[in-house]
């Protein structure tokens, strides 16, 4: 079993809808998630943390954590065409392990 | 530096030889990752170092691989006899704390890693 696990896709949305991007983690001891987007050739840069179970929201972006269920979810609002990029869901437990990946495509 | 930075940025080796990546982080960063990622894939962890404390290798591939840090700054990360297998690009990170407290990571640009 992967430590970090996300539906590779492609996430194929069209402008103005909702994006919705899942995570699964396996050590039910980690204590911190993050998601980072990473355009393509370019680095991962991190767009939202959380850190207790809810919701955090930030700007259009939507963090949900279920530490129960060991569940991390990214909702996009009003996807743009700029949101077109792999989302990486990034897990602590002693280091950040990273998920496979989700590459989301928003057609205008 | 501003940044975290990477050298080289590009590199072609032959089958066999051993290659040196280097990575300079922000400056008093205490937290340094080593991740690899090949084409389409997403990120492996290679080997984390925090601090004065030992180094987190689990994630190095083989023993063809090591990594250090000199001095709580510069890493370097080695890989010997190179293999086809080991082409991708190489993303070193920094953060300002570690362990728990790990907040964002600050991304170099990479060293991406042909080996022919």
């Amino acid at each position: 079993q992967k430590e970090v696990e996300q539906n590779s896709g492609p996430l194929s949305v069209p402008e103005g809808a909702i994006a919705s991007l899942n995570c699964t983690y396996s050590d039910r001891g980690s204590q911190s998630f993050f998601w980072y987007r990473q355009y393509s050739g370019k680095s991962p840069e991190l767009i939202m943390s959380i850190y207790s179970n809810g919701d955090k929201e930030d700007g259009r972006f939507t963090a949900q954590l279920n530490k129960a269920s060991q569940y991390v979810s990214l909702l996009i609002r009003d996807s743009q065409p700029s949101d077109s990029a792999t989302y990486l869901c990034a897990v602590i437990r002693n280091d950040m392990r990273f998920g496979a990946g989700t590459r989301l495509t928003v057609k205008p | 530096g501003a940044g975290v930075s990477q050298s080289p940025s590009n590199k072609v080796t032959e089958k066999g030889k051993d290659v040196e990546l280097r990575c300079d982080p922000i400056s008093g960063h205490t937290a340094l990752y080593w991740y690899r990622q090949s084409l389409g894939q997403g990120l492996e962890f290679l080997i984390y170092f925090q601090g004065n404390s030992a180094p987190d290798k689990s994630g190095l591939p083989s023993d063809r691989f090591s990594a250090e840090r000199t001095g709580g700054s510069v890493s370097t990360l080695t890989i010997q006899r190179t293999q086809q297998e080991d082409s991708a690009v190489y993303l070193c990170a920094s953060s300002q704390q570690g362990g728990l407290n790990t907040g964002e990571l600050f991304f170099g640009e990479g060293s991406r890693l042909t080996v022919l």
